[in-house]
């Protein structure tokens, strides 16, 4: 069964600018979340989407937002970019069996901002 | 407010020794305790979870204790390797809600397995 995949995996903007990342989750998975991967902050939850809505949210700021596709495919966009934002985007995705709970990660996207 | 405090931030340990990496927790109402690993231009891997109504969980050479009165869990890496040297980070989330997969990680620990 294929992973998590990620693209695109670099990427380089510039302030002001807004960016998409995207996400395809491993097939069967409803849930994709995304989180931020920096060295000051660490990992960060940013939001999760389930059945095309979102379901959860982290402390970001509204310039971060996401969707997802019925194929469960998701996209994030980053909206008047900033240099604090250049990280490492991480995308998830979820499946809940039982009482056992299972997060896969992609490979995530490395953005960096000018 | 940082819920899950991980310990120590870096590690070096020799081949075959016991890797130990701690994490200590505030919200009581975790109840789903992740491990991840992750190598450099990667992203993070599941290595082994554990829930509270069990104190140890073992899968190979890695094991995961858990003290609920503590609010303290530990991964021990038994036998460590080379090929361990990597960033290991503990999780902790809310199980059988609607926020299970909103993660909280620790900062990380680096670890290096020397020859």
């Amino acid at each position: 069964k294929a992973g998590v995949t990620q693209t695109p995996r670099y990427l380089i903007k510039t302030r002001g600018q807004q960016v998409t990342l995207s996400c395809s989750p491993i097939s069967g998975h409803r849930s994709v979340s995304w989180y931020q991967q920096t060295p000051g902050q660490g990992l960060q939850f940013l939001f999760e989407y389930f059945s095309e809505t979102q379901r959860n949210k982290g402390n970001f700021p509204g310039r971060f937002s996401g969707r997802q596709f019925s194929n469960s495919r998701s996209e994030m966009n980053v909206s008047t970019l900033e240099l604090g934002d250049s990280a490492l985007y991480l995308c998830a995705s979820s499946l809940v069996a039982g009482s056992s709970y299972e997060q896969y990660f992609g490979p995530g996207t490395r953005l960096t901002v000018t | 407010q940082q819920q899950v405090k991980q310990s120590p931030q870096s590690l070096i340990v020799q081949k075959g020794g016991i890797s130990i990496i701690n994490c200590a927790y505030e919200n009581t109402a975790f109840d789903y305790f992740p491990w991840y690993q992750q190598f450099p231009g990667k992203g993070p891997a599941l290595l082994i979870a554990i829930r509270p109504d069990v104190s140890e969980k073992k899968e190979g050479r890695f094991t995961i204790s858990f003290n609920k009165s503590a609010k303290q869990f530990s991964l021990h890496i038994m036998d460590s390797q080379p090929g361990d040297s990597a960033t290991y980070f503990c999780a902790a989330t809310v199980l059988n809600t609607g926020t299970a997969s909103k993660l909280t990680f620790g900062t990380g620990t680096r670890l290096q397995v020397t020859l």
